[in-house]
């Protein structure tokens, strides 16, 4: 069984439209995460919920909005996609607190906008 | 600049032949530093986690050395497999208040494993 699940794995969109990206995990943990990988493949960490707190919100644009309906589940939303907002993103998870703890990634979902 | 620098850029090397990715960071103060898999389409996998305090982490084929003096990581792969060909990402945690939850990661080595 897939640990970290996103949907859909890919997304192409026109330029303007809103789209939301689906993310679940069955690990238990309580702590999730979005990253983007753009096209020179740098992983960066956009928002972080733990115990469906927001945690970390990093300078990402108003239009991407996160919410966690409960602990297994953490989903983005974009409105008004641009072209800049292609890229692959990637949910993850981990347990709480502690410095080592591994985080649990899904397979990523290709957003291509057109 | 980023603070955590990953050489070569990519590598290609045959099956069975080992192979040493390299990894330097500035990120201070430092908690831990991660050696993530990814394969092609597919989300980071972890390899292995040190501390500062550590020098060496081995998870089967896979070695990482870590000098927390230089700010240097090493990460050796012997034997090499076919399906060893993948980005391999460094990725430094910094010590700080929640720090599992903010990591900087490198860019990585894609390496490719030939028959």
């Amino acid at each position: 069984d897939t640990a970290v699940s996103q949907t859909p794995k890919y997304l192409v969109t026109q330029m303007g439209n809103d789209k939301s990206i689906k993310c679940e995990q069955n690990l238990g943990h309580d702590t999730m995460y979005w990253y983007k990988q753009d096209s020179k493949k740098f992983l960066k960490i956009m928002f972080s919920y733990n115990n469906k707190e927001l945690i970390i919100n990093e300078t990402v644009p108003n239009r991407f909005s996160p919410k966690s309906p409960d602990k297994a589940h953490l989903n983005l939303h974009i409105n008004s996609l641009e072209l800049g907002d292609s890229a692959v993103y990637f949910c993850a998870s981990s347990r709480a607190g502690g410095t080592q703890n591994i985080q649990y990634f899904g397979a990523g979902t290709r957003l291509s906008v057109l | 600049k980023n603070q955590v620098e990953q050489s070569p850029q990519s590598l290609i090397i045959l099956e069975g032949k080992n192979c040493t990715l390299q990894c330097n960071y500035t990120v201070s103060p430092f908690s831990n530093l991660r050696w993530y898999k990814q394969d092609t389409g597919r989300g980071p996998v972890s390899l292995t986690i040190m501390t500062f305090s550590e020098n060496t982490k081995s998870n089967g084929r896979y070695t990482a050395t870590l000098d927390a003096d230089t700010k240097q990581s090493s990460l050796h792969i012997t034997a090499s497999q076919l399906s060893d060909s993948a980005s391999y990402i460094c990725v430094v945690s910094p010590r700080s208040g929640g720090s599992n939850y903010k990591l900087t990661f490198g860019k990585g080595t894609l390496l490719t494993v030939n028959p």
